[in-house]
């Protein structure tokens, strides 16, 4: 059983597309997370969500537009696609009110390539 | 701005012999470190963890050291074995959920 899953697993696009990356997690965790994984190897944290309500929006271009339609969920959607975005994308979640020490619990991730 | 450094990107190690990963980091409000696993396609796992009310947290191969006043940790893998060839990543955070990576370090444990 896969605790956290991602689809697609790999998606190429053109730039100035617009495309969506879903997430699911079935550990029934109140907190997901988006992050990003650039080609320097650095994971940042993107969004963090708690029941549905976002927690954390670091400095990520409005083009990104997390959507959570419910607590199992945590979609990524990136409008007008840029080089710049090409990267791994990792969702995540946790179990409680997304404390610091809580344990995440990562996806396979999402390799975005931009072309 | 790295506020976690892991300076060495890679470490080779004899299977048997002890690995040691360390971990810099530069902000002091930080009180909660992190050591993830990531083996190649996945997505990175969580190993251990301390609190800065410890200097050291042990489990079972694994043990992390602390050094607040030098800002400096560092994970300790013995014996080594093939298995644990992967990117070890360390985290650390000291605000309301955001926690920070550094760059990794990919061990490579030779049989």
């Amino acid at each position: 059983d896969t605790a956290v899953s991602q689809t697609p697993k790999y998606l190429v696009t053109q730039m100035g597309n617009d495309k969506s990356i879903k997430c699911e997690q079935n550990l029934g965790h109140d907190t997901m997370y988006w992050y990003k994984q650039d080609s320097k190897k650095f994971l940042k944290i993107m969004f963090s969500y708690n029941n549905k309500e976002l927690i954390i929006n670091e400095t990520v271009p409005n083009r990104f537009s997390p959507k959570s339609p419910d607590k199992a969920h945590l979609n990524l959607h990136i409008n007008s696609l840029e080089l710049g975005d090409s990267a791994v994308y990792f969702c995540a979640s946790s179990q409680d009110s997304g404390s610091r020490t809580d344990t995440q619990y990562f996806g396979p991730g999402t390799r975005l390539t931009v072309l | 701005d790295q506020q976690v450094k892991q300076n060495s990107p890679s470490l080779s190690v004899q299977e048997g012999r002890i690995s040691i990963l360390n971990c810099d980091y530069t902000n002091s409000m930080f009180d909660y470190f992190l050591w993830y696993k990531k083996y190649p396609a996945e997505g990175p796992t969580f190993l251990i963890s301390i609190s800065s009310i410890k200097d050291k947290n042990e489990d079972g191969r694994f043990t992390v050291f602390l050094n607040k006043s030098a800002k400096h940790l560092s994970l300790h893998i013995v014996p080594s074995q093939p298995g644990d060839s992967a990117v070890y990543f360390c985290a650390a955070s000291g605000g309301y959920q955001k926690v920070t990576f550094g760059i990794g370090t990919k061990l490579q444990v030779i049989p």
